[in-house]
């Protein structure tokens, strides 16, 4: 069983950059991929990306390039995702999945002015 | 192809039968999974790799994959499986991952 933890909601401005944390617990076997899934309110989902904490490789998807940004600490067992220039049509809820299986709880950011 | 599309809405009589459809391209290549979300919730996966179900997942619900198009049925249906029910595969490249718009179940 794999439990997901995520990091508490966010209030940002236009032009902030956001960093949602997540950290997994459990049968986690040494290589996996985490993604980032986001939902904007009232909204379907939408895939942001994937990061492969043991091997450090990561897959942006095109509508996130230049502004997204995967990281892990291999020391706290946590893994970050990182959106710079945000916009008001970043608002949503940010979650963290554990392979494409187990999701996390979710994160919401709100940009606003 | 990196589309999946999934009809908006479906209604269902209590312990009646409901199949969801999830069309494209990129699932001639690759499995479809589902996942149910309810109002204010995460979406919980309920079905992977055409027809296996995560544990707790009951058997009323079951996958196919037929050419292009993945399917999710729901049998005997109950009150609490209404919500929003959402495709996801693999797109044509591999690379990347994709939803279907989702299909609101109304029991």
């Amino acid at each position: 069983q794999v439990r997901l933890v995520q990091s508490g909601a966010e209030v940002k401005k236009p032009g902030a950059s956001v960093r949602v944390s997540c950290k997994a617990s459990g049968d986690i076997f040494s290589s996996y991929y985490m993604n980032w899934v986001r939902q904007a309110p009232g909204q379907g989902l939408e895939w942001m990306g994937t990061i492969n904490p043991s091997r450090y490789t990561t897959t942006y998807a095109q509508t996130f390039q230049g502004r997204l940004t995967m990281t892990r600490d291999t020391s706290t067992g946590t893994v970050d995702m990182e959106l710079i220039s945000l916009k008001s049509e970043d608002t949503g809820v940010y979650y963290c999945v554990f392979g494409m299986d187990v999701w996390g709880p979710g994160t919401t950011v709100t940009v606003s002015s | 192809s990196s589309e999946l599309t999934q009809d908006p809405a479906v209604s269902v009589a209590l312990g009646q039968t409901v199949r969801i459809t999830c069309q494209g391209d990129s699932l001639r290549d690759f499995y479809a999974s589902w996942y149910q979300q309810k109002p204010g919730q995460a979406p919980v996966l309920v079905m992977y790799n055409k027809n296996s179900r995560p544990s707790g997942i009951p058997d009323r619900f079951s996958g196919s994959t037929s050419g292009d198009t993945a399917s999710l049925t729901i049998t005997a249906a109950q009150a609490g499986d209404e919500g929003d029910y959402y495709c996801g595969s693999r797109d044509s490249s591999g690379k990347n991952y994709v939803f279907g718009a989702g299909t609101k179940v109304t029991v």
